[in-house]
């Protein structure tokens, strides 16, 4: 079956503009999670959805950053006023149940800031 | 605050050597995970190790995991040039949040 897909790819942006990144989970996984991964470095957790809603969003570095999954399905991952430090590749994942279920991973999307 | 150290954090070796990757973490944890990751793609599960003294096995590649020591092997045998990759592993911490190594990249040479 299909897996986790994400777009767009690759985004290049100016700062101080506003992004969106979407994700689409697997199909049926009700648990979402957002990463981001630096040049070098492992994933960096960001959020998570249960459903419909935020479980946990301890990972927002700021309130730049906010993401919303409003039919438990897709999620948009929206960043403002983007700086050049919010440069990453920026991973979803889903899995099936909760969080202690193996996620899989997106190919992401690779956010560069000028 | 869980950390997570893996080492080395770049390996380069020969066709048909085995080698071990090394997973530190700082803390109790229930869970831990290893992952693959090609350049440019996304990260891909290998395996689950949920109690200590776990072993799960695939292929050329078996991991290990020691709660008391908060240690988890990868172990690479006979190494063939395909496992070439960044691989990763991931804690559980006590929110249930994945926390990740820096990865080690594998470099397997013909």
């Amino acid at each position: 079956g299909a897996g986790v897909s994400q777009t767009p790819s690759n985004k290049v942006t100016e700062k101080g503009k506003y992004v969106e990144l979407r994700c689409d989970p697997i199909s049926g996984h009700t648990a979402l999670y957002w990463y981001r991964q630096s040049l070098g470095q492992g994933p960096e957790f960001l959020i998570y959805f249960q459903g419909t809603g935020a479980a946990d969003d301890s990972g927002l570095p700021n309130d730049r950053f906010f993401a919303v999954r409003p039919e438990g399905s897709v999620s948009t991952l929206k960043i403002q006023r983007t700086e050049r430090g919010d440069s990453a590749v920026y991973l979803c994942a889903s899995s099936l149940g909760g969080r202690t279920d193996t996620q899989y991973f997106g190919p992401g999307t690779r956010l560069t800031v000028l | 605050e869980l950390k997570v150290e893996q080492n080395p954090l770049f390996l380069s070796m020969q066709e048909g050597k085995n080698y071990t990757i090394y997973c530190n973490y700082s803390t109790t944890s229930d869970r831990l995970y290893w992952y693959r990751q090609d350049p440019g793609k996304s990260l891909e599960s290998l395996f689950v190790l949920l109690s200590n003294g776990a072993v799960k096995q695939e292929g050329r590649l078996m991991a290990s995991l020691d709660t008391k020591a908060r240690l988890s092997t990868l172990h690479i045998t006979a190494a063939v040039h395909d496992l070439s990759a960044t691989y990763f592993c991931a804690v559980d911490d006590s929110n249930y949040q994945l926390i990740w190594g820096a990865g080690t990249k594998l470099i397997i040479k013909p």
